[in-house]
């Protein structure tokens, strides 16, 4: 059974701090990972999509990297700033196209 | 404006009065699915829908059914609603269920059943 699991539950940085997100997966047969960003009130929204033949994608001050065999994969946010504040959720896809959430990373930037 | 809607946004609601969770989406999606968030658990799938008329049940179908007469429209139904139900649930929708695309996902409607 897939579980996925992120690393660190909470996390709190001065501005302009460039910051690292975990997340691990046990199967590597994965279809694709997606990072989600989640805002109280508001739906999650998707940040990158890295295929399973990739190693990883970028947008903007995001980069997010993907080691299949490992079953690793990391969001790096560079520059931070206070309206990054928000919880970070990775999901890996199998078959059927479901996703497999983590429980996310609550990430507050202090001005 | 591409988007997945769903509606209502909050509801609360008391045990065993059935009640309907829409969710539409603009963008001819084949895929949508529905997923439940509770806190120490992440989210959830319930259902899926691959097309128009297949749906299949996700991780915690148990309470719940869906339809998919339109290719736009996914709703959730709570039959018997009960208190463990109680949860904040989102609809998502993606052009195929081939595992390649973005998934999008709706606001959110958050259930309170008493």
């Amino acid at each position: 059974k897939q579980e996925v699991t992120q690393i660190p539950a909470a996390l709190s940085v001065p501005e302009g701090e460039n910051l690292v997100l975990n997340c691990s997966f046990t199967d590597s047969a994965i279809y694709n990972l997606q990072w989600f960003r989640q805002d109280p009130g508001k739906g999650l929204t998707s940040l990158l999509l890295i295929q399973s033949s990739q190693r990883e994608q970028t947008s903007g001050r995001l980069n997010a990297s993907l080691d299949k065999s490992s079953g690793r994969s990391t969001l790096y946010i560079a520059a931070s700033q206070p309206g990054d504040s928000a919880t970070y959720l990775c999901a890996v896809s199998g078959a059927t196209n479901k996703l497999i959430f983590g429980t996310g990373t609550l990430l507050a930037v202090q001005p | 404006e591409a988007q997945v809607t769903q509606n209502p946004r909050y509801l609360i609601t008391v045990t065993g009065k059935k009640l309907t969770v829409t969710c539409s989406q603009n963008m001819n999606h084949e895929y949508m699915s529905w997923y439940r968030q509770d806190p120490g658990l992440g989210l959830r799938q319930i259902y899926y829908s691959m097309n128009v008329e297949v749906t299949d049940k996700g991780d915690v179908p148990e309470g719940y059914k869906v339809s998919r007469k339109e290719k736009r429209n996914f709703p959730l139904i709570l039959e018997s609603p009960s208190p463990n139900q109680t949860s904040l649930y989102f609809c998502a929708s993606s052009p195929s269920w081939t595992g390649m695309n973005i998934q999008y996902f709706g606001a959110g409607t958050r259930l309170s059943v008493l």
